[in-house]
């Protein structure tokens, strides 16, 4: 299966500050979503953004399907954007599709 | 538009019972999706419910499964619990959208059921 590689694992910034995470993946895609998952352990719906770039506020995203990644910007952080962030991955073909999920990158933004 | 919902949010159970947890998806959306989430083993993909046949399956022994109803309102259930089995269940709800190239394939997820089993 399609293996997918989040860094980095655990980031720490101030309020205020810029951030890039990354997503890389290993097989081709035609499916790919950013998540955050709160500290409730809702899981909100960023981006799908199987190829391109989009932007959505402070937040943008870009993925290159053709050199298998995809990154998420975040700008001028808030406290609010504390949280885990996942990227998801698959191959959507004639209604078969399992998304593969990477580990996340844990974010803390402090005040 | 509601969002996808879940019920229970919160279950504790002891090992050997079964559950069955129940998850409404957006209105108009056909698919439902299941997956495990638990500190080890990250978000793991259950299994897909579309016009209430499952199309896609895990990699998860035959103590879960699932069906979907003609409201598309889908439930999981697991039986013959045990101790691995507490874990964040979270359902996801999507929609197929034909694109120029194809087909898109975007989830929403509800706020979980979170089970513990002792």
């Amino acid at each position: 299966g399609i293996q997918v590689e989040q860094s980095p694992p655990d980031l720490i910034l101030q309020e205020g500050a810029n951030s890039t995470l990354r997503c890389n993946f290993s097989d081709s895609v035609n499916n790919l979503q950013w998540f955050h998952q709160n500290p409730w352990g809702q899981l909100i719906n960023l981006f799908y953004i199987p190829s391109g770039t989009k932007q959505n506020g402070r937040l943008s995203a870009t993925t290159v399907a053709t050199e298998r990644y995809s990154l998420l910007y975040i700008s001028s952080s808030q406290t609010t954007d504390s949280g885990v962030y996942f990227c998801a991955v698959g191959y959507l073909s004639g209604g078969s599709y399992i998304p593969t999920f990477g580990r996340g990158t844990s974010l803390i933004v402090h005040p | 538009k509601a969002g996808v919902t879940q019920t229970p949010r919160y279950l504790i159970k002891t090992r050997g019972q079964q559950v069955t947890l129940s998850c409404s998806p957006i209105s108009g959306h056909r698919s439902v999706s299941w997956y495990q989430q638990t500190p080890g083993q990250g978000l793991q993909f259950l299994f897909e419910y579309f016009s209430e046949t499952q199309r896609n399956k895990g990699n998860f022994p035959g103590r879960f499964s699932g069906r979907q109803f003609s409201n598309s309102r889908s439930e999981m259930n697991v039986s013959t619990l045990e101790l691995g089995d507490s874990a964040l269940y979270l359902c996801a709800s999507s929609l197929f959208t034909p694109t120029g190239t194809g087909e898109s394939y975007e989830q929403y997820f509800g706020p979980g059921t979170r089970l513990t089993v002792t």
